[in-house]
Protein backbone atom coordinates (compact mmCIF):
# COMPACT_ATOMS: atom_id res chain seq x y z
CA UNK A 1 0.00 0.00 0.00
CA UNK A 2 1.14 3.27 -0.81
CA UNK A 3 1.78 5.59 1.76
CA UNK A 4 3.94 8.28 3.16
CA UNK A 5 4.50 8.70 6.90
CA UNK A 6 6.18 12.02 8.44
CA UNK A 7 7.84 12.69 11.63
CA UNK A 8 5.83 13.79 14.77
CA UNK A 9 5.43 17.32 15.84
CA UNK A 10 8.13 19.69 16.83
CA UNK A 11 7.99 23.12 18.63
CA UNK A 12 10.47 25.61 18.32
CA UNK A 13 11.80 28.37 19.63
CA UNK A 14 11.81 31.93 16.89
CA UNK A 15 15.53 31.57 15.38
CA UNK A 16 15.88 27.77 15.40
CA UNK A 17 15.46 25.42 12.38
CA UNK A 18 13.39 22.46 12.16
CA UNK A 19 13.70 19.30 9.74
CA UNK A 20 10.64 17.16 8.97
CA UNK A 21 11.19 13.65 7.39
CA UNK A 22 8.63 11.82 4.66
CA UNK A 23 9.22 8.45 4.79
CA UNK A 24 7.63 6.54 1.33
CA UNK A 25 6.31 3.15 1.21
CA UNK A 26 4.52 0.69 -1.20
CA UNK A 27 6.28 1.83 -4.37
CA UNK A 28 9.55 2.84 -5.91
CA UNK A 29 10.87 5.92 -4.30
CA UNK A 30 12.89 7.25 -7.08
CA UNK A 31 9.52 7.03 -9.73
CA UNK A 32 7.91 10.00 -8.54
CA UNK A 33 8.68 14.23 -7.58
CA UNK A 34 7.82 14.64 -4.05
CA UNK A 35 6.56 18.25 -2.77
CA UNK A 36 5.91 19.76 0.34
CA UNK A 37 3.19 22.12 1.27
CA UNK A 38 2.27 23.92 4.69
CA UNK A 39 -1.19 24.87 6.02
CA UNK A 40 -1.20 27.45 8.82
CA UNK A 41 -4.07 27.05 11.46
CA UNK A 42 -7.39 27.73 9.90
CA UNK A 43 -5.46 28.96 6.14
CA UNK A 44 -5.56 27.64 3.19
CA UNK A 45 -2.62 25.28 1.45
CA UNK A 46 0.68 26.69 0.45
CA UNK A 47 2.86 24.77 -1.84
CA UNK A 48 6.54 25.51 -0.57
CA UNK A 49 8.66 23.26 -3.35
CA UNK A 50 9.76 20.21 -4.68
CA UNK A 51 12.26 17.81 -4.63
CA UNK A 52 13.35 14.79 -7.80
CA UNK A 53 14.63 12.02 -5.16
CA UNK A 54 15.83 10.40 -8.62
CA UNK A 55 18.25 13.42 -9.68
CA UNK A 56 17.88 15.55 -6.84
CA UNK A 57 16.91 18.62 -8.39
CA UNK A 58 14.66 20.89 -6.35
CA UNK A 59 12.68 23.67 -7.04
CA UNK A 60 11.24 26.26 -3.94
CA UNK A 61 8.54 29.23 -3.97
CA UNK A 62 10.47 32.20 -4.11
CA UNK A 63 8.83 32.74 -0.19
CA UNK A 64 11.23 30.27 1.06
CA UNK A 65 14.42 30.84 -0.94
CA UNK A 66 17.17 30.96 1.13
CA UNK A 67 14.96 29.16 4.08
CA UNK A 68 14.09 25.91 3.27
CA UNK A 69 16.55 22.65 2.04
CA UNK A 70 15.03 19.86 0.61
CA UNK A 71 16.78 16.49 0.49
CA UNK A 72 16.82 12.94 0.39
CA UNK A 73 18.03 9.61 1.41
CA UNK A 74 17.57 7.28 -1.45
CA UNK A 75 18.76 3.93 0.92
CA UNK A 76 15.84 4.53 3.22
CA UNK A 77 13.46 6.32 1.08
CA UNK A 78 13.06 9.44 3.03
CA UNK A 79 12.84 13.15 2.05
CA UNK A 80 13.17 15.54 4.51
CA UNK A 81 12.28 19.43 4.63
CA UNK A 82 14.43 21.94 6.59
CA UNK A 83 13.63 25.18 7.12
CA UNK A 84 16.05 27.44 9.17
CA UNK A 85 15.17 31.00 10.97
CA UNK A 86 11.75 29.73 12.05
CA UNK A 87 9.15 32.74 12.91
CA UNK A 88 5.74 32.49 14.80
CA UNK A 89 4.07 32.85 11.17
CA UNK A 90 5.79 29.43 10.08
CA UNK A 91 3.49 27.68 12.67
CA UNK A 92 1.74 25.26 10.69
CA UNK A 93 0.87 21.76 9.37
CA UNK A 94 3.49 20.39 7.05
CA UNK A 95 2.16 17.78 4.39
CA UNK A 96 4.85 15.96 1.85
CA UNK A 97 2.28 14.82 -1.03
CA UNK A 98 3.94 12.25 -3.91
CA UNK A 99 3.48 13.98 -7.16
CA UNK A 100 1.45 11.84 -9.63
CA UNK A 101 4.00 11.43 -12.27
CA UNK A 102 2.23 12.74 -15.24
CA UNK A 103 1.37 16.58 -14.07
CA UNK A 104 2.19 18.42 -10.69
CA UNK A 105 -0.51 17.02 -8.99
CA UNK A 106 -0.15 15.31 -5.60
CA UNK A 107 -2.21 11.63 -5.71
CA UNK A 108 -0.58 10.58 -2.30
CA UNK A 109 -0.05 12.97 0.89
CA UNK A 110 1.36 12.41 4.03
CA UNK A 111 -1.14 13.04 7.26
CA UNK A 112 0.95 16.18 8.32
CA UNK A 113 3.64 16.91 10.62
CA UNK A 114 2.27 20.03 13.53
CA UNK A 115 5.49 22.42 13.73
CA UNK A 116 4.78 25.39 16.65
CA UNK A 117 6.98 27.87 16.86
CA UNK A 118 6.94 30.03 20.06
CA UNK A 119 9.27 31.34 22.61
CA UNK B 1 2.67 33.82 -9.51
CA UNK B 2 -0.81 32.82 -10.79
CA UNK B 3 -3.57 33.96 -8.38
CA UNK B 4 -6.89 31.31 -8.34
CA UNK B 5 -9.88 32.67 -6.92
CA UNK B 6 -12.28 30.07 -5.74
CA UNK B 7 -15.99 31.23 -5.33
CA UNK B 8 -18.05 31.14 -3.37
CA UNK B 9 -15.54 30.86 0.21
CA UNK B 10 -18.62 29.08 2.18
CA UNK B 11 -21.59 27.17 0.74
CA UNK B 12 -24.58 25.66 2.60
CA UNK B 13 -26.14 23.06 1.48
CA UNK B 14 -28.56 19.79 2.12
CA UNK B 15 -28.06 16.23 1.48
CA UNK B 16 -29.18 15.57 -2.57
CA UNK B 17 -28.20 19.34 -3.62
CA UNK B 18 -26.18 20.04 -6.61
CA UNK B 19 -23.41 22.21 -5.76
CA UNK B 20 -21.09 23.84 -8.39
CA UNK B 21 -17.71 25.60 -6.95
CA UNK B 22 -15.50 28.07 -9.09
CA UNK B 23 -11.83 28.44 -9.90
CA UNK B 24 -10.98 31.23 -12.08
CA UNK B 25 -7.45 31.33 -12.90
CA UNK B 26 -5.39 35.02 -13.27
CA UNK B 27 -3.88 33.66 -16.86
CA UNK B 28 -4.03 30.93 -18.94
CA UNK B 29 -3.01 27.21 -17.86
CA UNK B 30 -4.83 25.30 -20.34
CA UNK B 31 -6.07 22.20 -18.16
CA UNK B 32 -3.29 21.92 -16.11
CA UNK B 33 -5.85 22.24 -13.04
CA UNK B 34 -6.39 20.08 -9.75
CA UNK B 35 -9.15 19.76 -7.09
CA UNK B 36 -8.92 18.93 -3.66
CA UNK B 37 -10.87 17.57 -0.82
CA UNK B 38 -9.96 18.70 2.78
CA UNK B 39 -11.57 17.35 5.65
CA UNK B 40 -11.24 18.61 9.62
CA UNK B 41 -7.76 17.16 10.27
CA UNK B 42 -7.14 15.57 7.82
CA UNK B 43 -4.60 15.42 4.60
CA UNK B 44 -6.34 16.87 1.44
CA UNK B 45 -7.44 14.17 -1.23
CA UNK B 46 -6.82 14.18 -5.13
CA UNK B 47 -10.50 14.35 -6.45
CA UNK B 48 -9.60 15.63 -10.26
CA UNK B 49 -6.88 15.99 -12.17
CA UNK B 50 -6.32 17.49 -15.55
CA UNK B 51 -9.41 20.03 -15.10
CA UNK B 52 -11.55 17.17 -15.74
CA UNK B 53 -10.44 13.74 -15.05
CA UNK B 54 -11.55 11.67 -11.77
CA UNK B 55 -9.10 10.03 -9.76
CA UNK B 56 -9.09 6.16 -9.37
CA UNK B 57 -11.55 5.38 -6.32
CA UNK B 58 -13.74 9.40 -6.25
CA UNK B 59 -17.22 8.72 -6.81
CA UNK B 60 -18.34 9.67 -10.16
CA UNK B 61 -20.95 12.17 -8.29
CA UNK B 62 -17.79 14.05 -8.65
CA UNK B 63 -17.06 16.22 -12.11
CA UNK B 64 -14.71 18.92 -13.34
CA UNK B 65 -14.94 20.89 -16.54
CA UNK B 66 -13.04 24.08 -18.06
CA UNK B 67 -13.72 26.77 -20.07
CA UNK B 68 -10.89 29.07 -20.65
CA UNK B 69 -9.59 30.34 -17.50
CA UNK B 70 -12.62 29.34 -15.46
CA UNK B 71 -12.89 25.92 -14.08
CA UNK B 72 -15.94 24.37 -12.17
CA UNK B 73 -16.22 21.51 -9.81
CA UNK B 74 -19.82 19.84 -9.59
CA UNK B 75 -21.19 17.30 -7.00
CA UNK B 76 -24.15 15.85 -8.50
CA UNK B 77 -26.04 15.11 -5.41
CA UNK B 78 -24.19 16.13 -2.25
CA UNK B 79 -23.79 13.46 0.18
CA UNK B 80 -22.93 13.82 4.11
CA UNK B 81 -19.18 12.62 3.55
CA UNK B 82 -18.91 15.53 1.51
CA UNK B 83 -19.30 18.23 3.93
CA UNK B 84 -15.51 19.54 3.75
CA UNK B 85 -13.44 22.16 2.09
CA UNK B 86 -12.18 21.67 -1.21
CA UNK B 87 -9.51 23.56 -3.32
CA UNK B 88 -8.44 24.01 -6.85
CA UNK B 89 -4.59 23.95 -7.67
CA UNK B 90 -2.48 25.06 -10.86
CA UNK B 91 -0.01 22.83 -11.54
CA UNK B 92 0.75 24.47 -14.74
CA UNK B 93 3.45 27.06 -13.85
CA UNK B 94 5.88 27.30 -10.18
CA UNK B 95 5.20 28.33 -7.78
CA UNK B 96 2.22 26.09 -8.15
CA UNK B 97 -0.54 27.76 -6.27
CA UNK B 98 -3.86 27.02 -4.72
CA UNK B 99 -6.97 28.68 -4.71
CA UNK B 100 -8.67 29.92 -1.36
CA UNK B 101 -11.10 27.60 -0.25
CA UNK B 102 -14.46 26.44 -0.51
CA UNK B 103 -16.44 25.32 2.77
CA UNK B 104 -19.23 23.40 2.35
CA UNK B 105 -21.31 23.01 5.60
CA UNK B 106 -24.92 21.31 6.37
CA UNK B 107 -27.50 23.68 5.65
Amino acid sequence: QVQLVQSGAEVKKPGASVKVSCKAFGYTFTSNYMHWVRQAPGQGLEWMGIINPSGYSTSYAQKFQGRVTMTRDTSTSTVYMELSSLRSEDTAVYYCARDRGSGRDMDVWGKGTTVIVSS
Amino acid sequence: DIQLTQSPSFLSASVGDRVTITCRASQGIVSYLAWYQQKPGKAPELLIYAASTLESGVPSRFSGSASGTEFTLTISSLQPEDFATYYCQQIHTFPLTFGGGTKIEIK
